[in-house]
């Protein structure tokens, strides 16, 4: 069985400072690796995903995550957060072919 | 383009009763899977239809049910309401064919309260 540990529930970052929100995953087979961002009062959003190849991806929004294998971490990092970043940020772990699953999510205050 | 839209997004209902709700895929998107996001936690699959079947579910009792249409639109219907079914409900749309891709476009929830 796959999932997925978000290690922080909230994360308070000063505007312009960088962040870096923590993920862990377990999993017997391979996966697809996501990160979702979910605005006050909407419907989830695709921030990133790592299918396969370059261990480094980018995002929208100025956002990136690094996959490593060894550590089964997926940490999410931005250099520069601005109060726009404030959101619900949710992890994400698939088995190919097979239902996603989410992990409980890391709220990101960005303080002025 | 137009998006996921889900309906309503708002509701109140007591223990016992039955809701519907309803979602409309993105354009293109024939696949359609529902979550449910209890207060603090992350969404949890309830189910996925394409081509009007159900391909693949969650650890949700028999309670939960849903439809697809030909027109790619869902409905998810709860009988029997409990308390804990009090949540936001998520409809999430993807091209995949039916596979789980993990590229999901979702609406913006409805939001049930059981009272």
């Amino acid at each position: 069985a796959q999932s997925v540990t978000q290690l922080d529930s909230q994360v308070p970052v000063f505007e312009e400072a960088p962040v870096e929100l923590r993920c862990n995953y377990s999993s017997s087979v391979s996966v697809y690796l996501f990160w979702y961002v979910q605005y006050p009062n909407q419907g989830l959003q695709l921030l990133l995903k790592y299918l396969s190849g370059s261990t480094l991806v980018k995002g929208i929004n100025g956002f990136e995550a690094e996959f490593n294998k060894s550590q089964t971490s997926f940490h999410l990092r931005k250099p520069s957060v601005h109060i726009s970043d404030t959101a619900e940020y949710f992890c994400a772990v698939s088995p190919r072919d097979d239902k996603i699953i989410f992990g409980k999510g890391t709220r990101l205050h960005i303080l002025p | 383009e137009t998006g996921v839209t889900q309906s309503p997004t708002h509701l109140i209902k007591t223990r016992g009763q039955q809701v519907t709700l309803r979602c409309s895929s993105q354009s293109g998107h024939n696949t359609v899977s529902w979550y449910q996001q209890a207060l603090g936690q992350g969404p949890q699959f309830i189910f996925q239809y394409y081509r009007e079947e159900e391909n693949g579910r969650g650890n949700f009792p028999p309670r939960f049910s849903g439809l697809q249409f030909p027109n790619y639109s869902s409905e998810l219907n709860v009988n029997a309401l409990e308390l804990d079914d009090s949540a936001l409900y998520l409809c999430a749309s993807e091209p995949g064919q039916g596979h789980h891709t993990g590229e999901l476009f979702f609406g913006e929830g409805s939001r049930l309260t059981v009272l």
